[in-house]
């Protein structure tokens, strides 16, 4: 079973959408990643939290240390915005990252 | 310098060749990772470096060969791979911090490997 969960694996939008994504994980972390990846492509790191939220632009993360739950919110989708999203959980000193399985959003003009 | 630059970019190999995949940031960051990432797949960690030294290797082929000549630098040095180990390869880098360990993650855009 795997230590980080997603949902939902795939998403579909219509342009300017509210869209969430969710993780939770039954570990002990030092601190939670969300990532961003295009098809074929390498990924970016949107946020990195230990605690309350973030917000950079049209993305915002928060996350609930008690409850073992995160969440990535996109306002005002647009179709550049279709990607994988990932959830990873940091476990260790040595940075050592636990991902999620991912969740695949499609937004549509 | 805010990137972790990674090349080539692609590579199409054969089993008996023996071919090396670079790694490189100019961020001071001092542990650097290399990740294996089949498709529709996460990635799956493959090597730590802490301080230019093999922190974690997690039981992966001898194959494949890391070495991290200096505190910019990793290479992944591949021979005599099977078509099973074509995938998209990850490097990433991280800083660090006295008492909290490393943190942050900075990732490459990947080597996309087929080993025909």
């Amino acid at each position: 079973k795997n230590e980080v969960e997603q949902s939902p694996q795939n998403l579909t939008a219509q342009e300017g959408e509210f869209i969430t994504i969710n993780c939770s994980y039954s570990v002990g972390i030092s601190a939670l990643h969300w990532l961003q990846q295009h098809p074929g492509g390498g990924i970016v790191s949107l946020f990195m939290l230990s605690s309350g939220k973030k917000k950079h632009g049209r993305l915002i993360a928060t996350i609930n240390i008690q409850e073992k739950h995160s969440s990535l919110h996109i306002t005002a989708s647009h179709p550049r915005d279709s990607a994988v999203y990932i959830c990873a959980v940091r476990l260790d000193s040595w940075g050592k990252l636990q991902f999620g399985a991912g969740t695949q959003v499609v937004v549509t003009p | 310098d805010t990137e972790v630059t990674q090349t080539p970019k692609h590579l199409v190999m054969g089993m008996t060749n023996k071919k090396s995949l670079k790694c490189e940031q100019h961020m001071g960051h001092r542990a650097m990772y290399w990740y294996k990432q089949k498709a529709k797949k996460p990635p799956e960690l493959m090597f730590v470096y802490s301080y230019e030294k093999l922190s974690i290797n997690e039981s992966v082929p001898s194959r494949f060969s890391p070495e991290c000549p200096n505190s910019s630098l990793l290479n992944l040095h591949l021979h005599a791979l099977q078509p099973e180990d074509s995938a998209l390869y990850l490097c990433a880098s991280s800083h660090s911090r006295p008492g909290r360990g490393f943190y942050g993650y900075t990732f490459g855009s990947g080597t996309r490997l087929t080993v025909v």
